[in-house]
């Protein structure tokens, strides 16, 4: 079942501005993961960050996560109408094998 | 590497008949993982393999559904009889040391519509 919950549900912004996507966990983990879903299509990974990290960028990724508070963001700069998709959290909270996924949140850039 | 490969794509059966959704992990992965994914539900667990072996069969949602992985480089997903809540999409994905041990990569997913 799910445990993540994603915030906002779905965003439409303007290419070029920034997006930003939260996440909120229930128990301690030892690492959160970033997964893209292009319609039609399997998830892809974008990006991890261990729970003694504060904040990772890769390219035009930010992902911060706050411990204390059970929450990460995504933000996505510049954005393009190719990042056009769902984003969903991932957690280890469910066993160090298991992911657990939010719900998702759907992104949509307007050209 | 072709990534995890999933068949068929689509399937749309009747109520009662038997599916079985079949998956190809990527090489040199010791993880395979089943999901699936509907409106409703979100993205859920169903089974995991390691090595081979089933580890965590929780997620099966009942006994119409059963998984099995034959080898390293091969497992299915049946559904027996099928009902209209199945229709979902089911993924497939695997792990490895070659990915970075938490990464998981996904299969391009089964589509299934019971009728």
């Amino acid at each position: 079942s799910q445990q993540g919950e994603e915030d906002p549900q779905a965003l439409s912004i303007q290419e070029g501005e920034n997006a930003t996507m939260n996440c909120s966990y229930k128990t301690s983990i030892n690492n959160l993961q970033w997964y893209r879903q292009n319609s039609g299509r399997g998830l892809v990974h974008l990006i991890l960050i261990r729970s003694n990290e504060r904040e990772k960028h890769s390219g035009r990724l930010r992902v911060t996560l706050d411990t204390s508070k059970k929450s990460s963001s995504l933000l996505i700069t510049a954005s393009r109408a190719a990042d056009t998709a769902s984003y969903f959290c991932a957690t280890d909270e469910g066993g160090a094998q298991k992911l657990v996924f939010g719900q998702g949140t759907r992104l949509t850039i307007n050209p | 590497d072709a990534g995890v490969i999933q068949s068929p794509r689509h399937e749309v059966t009747e109520m009662g008949q038997e599916v079985t959704l079949r998956c190809k992990p990527i090489s040199g992965h010791d993880y395979l993982f089943w999901y699936r994914q509907t409106m409703m539900r979100g993205l859920e667990l169903l089974i995991y393999f390691n090595n081979n072996v089933p580890i965590d069969d929780s997620g099966m949602p009942e006994d119409r559904f059963s998984a099995k992985m034959p080898n390293a480089s091969f497992s299915t997903l049946k559904i027996q009889p099928s009902e209209p809540r199945d229709s979902a999409v089911y993924f497939c994905a695997s792990r490895g040391l070659a990915g970075g041990m938490e990464t998981q990569y996904f299969g391009p997913g089964t589509r299934l519509l019971v009728l």
